[in-house]
């Protein structure tokens, strides 16, 4: 079975500090892998995704997240945070499903940004 | 570009009425998709529909039922509203595809029943 699991829940940092926002899948298959973030009361818009070409991939507003086969791990990065990376970010599992783009979500980490 | 359009933003339901959500999108996806989203749980898919005409169930379809008269269409209906239901609802889309095809959300419908 697949799931994904995103270890915390709430992540605090300063402004200017770097961003580690951590998730773990699990898949029978080589899947691919997303990080989406929902801006409150807002939609929810792609940042990255990882369709097993380079491990590390870049995304929009200067995140980037490594697949790492060996752990099982596709944690979300950015080495200087701002204030509007305030919201939650959910990381996102597609394994191959035979009928439609099936998505399985993490639980979601509610990023909070300190001035 | 609208993109995902999900109508009404907001609305707060008795228990027992019914009422049906609207999703539209302009990008001429074949797949769209119901999510509901709950606190601690991520986003649980409701029913999807892979094209005109075709609806499946998903994760958590009970007590939801949807339609796809039309490609661009896809609506999500509450016969009988209950507590349980209270929830943030997505809609998404998506062109037909293999792993690793981006999926386009609407910006939420906030439902609350009392």
């Amino acid at each position: 079975a697949q799931s994904v699991t995103q270890l915390d829940s709430h992540v605090s940092v300063s402004e200017g500090t770097p961003v580690l926002l951590r998730c773990n899948y699990s898949s029978s298959y080589s899947p691919s892998l997303f990080w989406y973030v929902q801006h409150p009361n807002k939609g929810l818009q792609l940042l990255l995704k990882y369709t097993s070409a380079a491990t590390l991939v870049k995304g929009i507003n200067g995140f980037e997240a490594e697949f790492k086969k060996s752990e099982t791990s596709f944690h979300l990065t950015k080495p200087s945070a701002h204030m509007s990376d305030a919201a939650e970010y959910f990381c996102v599992v597609s394994p191959f499903s035979g009928g439609y783009n099936k998505l399985i979500f993490g639980a979601g980490t509610r990023l909070a940004v300190h001035p | 570009n609208a993109g995902v359009t999900q109508t009404p933003k907001f609305r707060v339901l008795k228990t027992g009425q019914s009422m049906t959500l609207l999703c539209a999108q302009d990008m001429n996806h074949e797949y769209m998709y119901w999510y509901r989203q709950d606190p601690g749980m991520g986003l649980r898919l409701i029913h999807y529909s892979v094209g005109e005409g075709t609806t499946a169930k998903g994760e958590v379809p009970d007590g939801y039922n949807v339609s796809r008269l039309k490609k661009q269409n896809f609506l999500l209906g509450l016969e009988s509203a209950a507590p349980s239901q209270t929830s943030v609802y997505f809609c998404a889309s998506s062109i037909p595809g293999g792993v690793g095809t981006e999926a386009f959300f609407g910006q939420g419908t906030r439902l609350t029943v009392v």
